[in-house]
C-alpha cells in the first residue's frame, strides 16, 4: 500500500521569504510519480510540479522546486520568493507508473503569506 | 491548454432527488477521474475511466454512477442521496499510458445534500 505523510498542518511565511512543505512517503512499488498540487479556497486542484522515482535531478517549475531525498523517502516542496496568492491548501500525492492508478493523497498543509 | 470543465459548481439536492454532475475535456486524454473531497480531508478515488470504460470502482455505493459518453464528457449520476454525501466532487483527466502522466482537474461541484 502507498502512504503520504505530512506533517505540517499549517505553515506561515512572510512575502519574499522562501518556504518549505515536507513530504514523505511508503511504498513498496519500484517505479512511483510524486506529485504536489495547490488548493486555494474556490477547491481547484491545481498542479505544481512532478517527480519520478528514477529521475536523477530534482525538479523545478519556476519558483517550485522539489527536494527529493529517495533514501528517505521524502519530497519536499519548495516555494522560493513566496507571494500572497500562494496562501492555500497544499497536497503531497503519489501513484503507481503503472497503467491508470489512482493518486494518495496527503492530509495536506495550509500555507499562509503574510505581506 | 490543461483545462477540464465541470458544471454545475453547486448543487442543492433532497434525498429524493434525480441529478448528474458533468465534466469535460478538450485535451485528448484517455483517463478520467472522478474523487470525492470532504471538507478538511484529502481527495479520495471514486472511479476510473480509461478509454471509455471504467476500469477502477473504488467500492463505490450504487446510488453513484458514473458514465461516460466518449472520450471527452464523464457524467456522475446522483440518485438517493444521504446528507453525509455532501462534499467537493472533483473531475480530473490525464493523458493516458504514459509513465509520467500527471492528472488535471476541474474545478468542482460543491454538493449539498438535505
Amino acid at each position: 500500500a502507498q502512504k503520504i505523510t505530512q506533517t505540517q498542518p499549517g505553515m506561515f511565511v512572510q512575502e519574499k521569504e522562501a518556504v518549505t512543505l515536507d513530504c514523505t512517503y511508503d511504498t513498496s512499488d519500484p517505479s512511483y510519480g510524486l506529485f504536489w498540487y495547490k488548493q486555494p479556497s474556490s477547491g481547484e486542484m491545481i498542479f505544481l510540479i512532478y517527480q519520478g522515482s528514477y529521475d536523477q535531478q530534482n525538479a523545478t517549475e519556476g519558483r517550485y522546486s522539489l527536494n527529493f531525498q529517495k533514501a528517505r523517502k521524502s519530497a519536499n516542496l519548495v516555494i522560493s520568493a513566496s507571494q500572497l496568492g500562494d496562501s492555500a491548501m497544499y497536497f503531497c500525492a503519489m501513484r503507481r507508473n503503472t497503467g491508470f492508478q489512482k493518486l494518495v493523497f496527503g492530509t495536506g498543509t495550509r500555507l499562509l503569506v503574510s505581506p | 491548454d490543461t483545462e477540464v470543465t465541470q458544471t454545475p459548481k453547486h448543487l442543492v439536492m433532497g434525498m429524493t432527488n434525480k441529478k448528474s454532475l458533468k465534466c469535460e475535456q478538450h485535451m485528448g486524454h484517455r483517463a478520467m477521474y472522478w474523487y470525492k473531497q470532504k471538507a478538511k480531508k484529502p481527495p479520495e478515488l471514486m472511479f476510473v475511466y480509461s478509454y471509455e470504460k471504467l476500469s477502477i470502482n473504488e467500492s463505490v455505493p450504487s446510488r453513484f454512477s458514473p458514465e461516460c459518453p466518449n472520450s471527452s464528457l464523464l457524467n456522475l449520476h446522483l440518485h438517493a442521496l444521504q446528507p453525509e454525501d455532501s462534499a467537493l466532487y472533483l473531475c480530473a483527466s490525464s493523458q493516458g499510458g504514459t509513465e509520467k502522466e500527471t492528472q488535471y482537474f476541474g474545478p468542482g461541484t460543491r454538493l449539498l445534500v438535505l
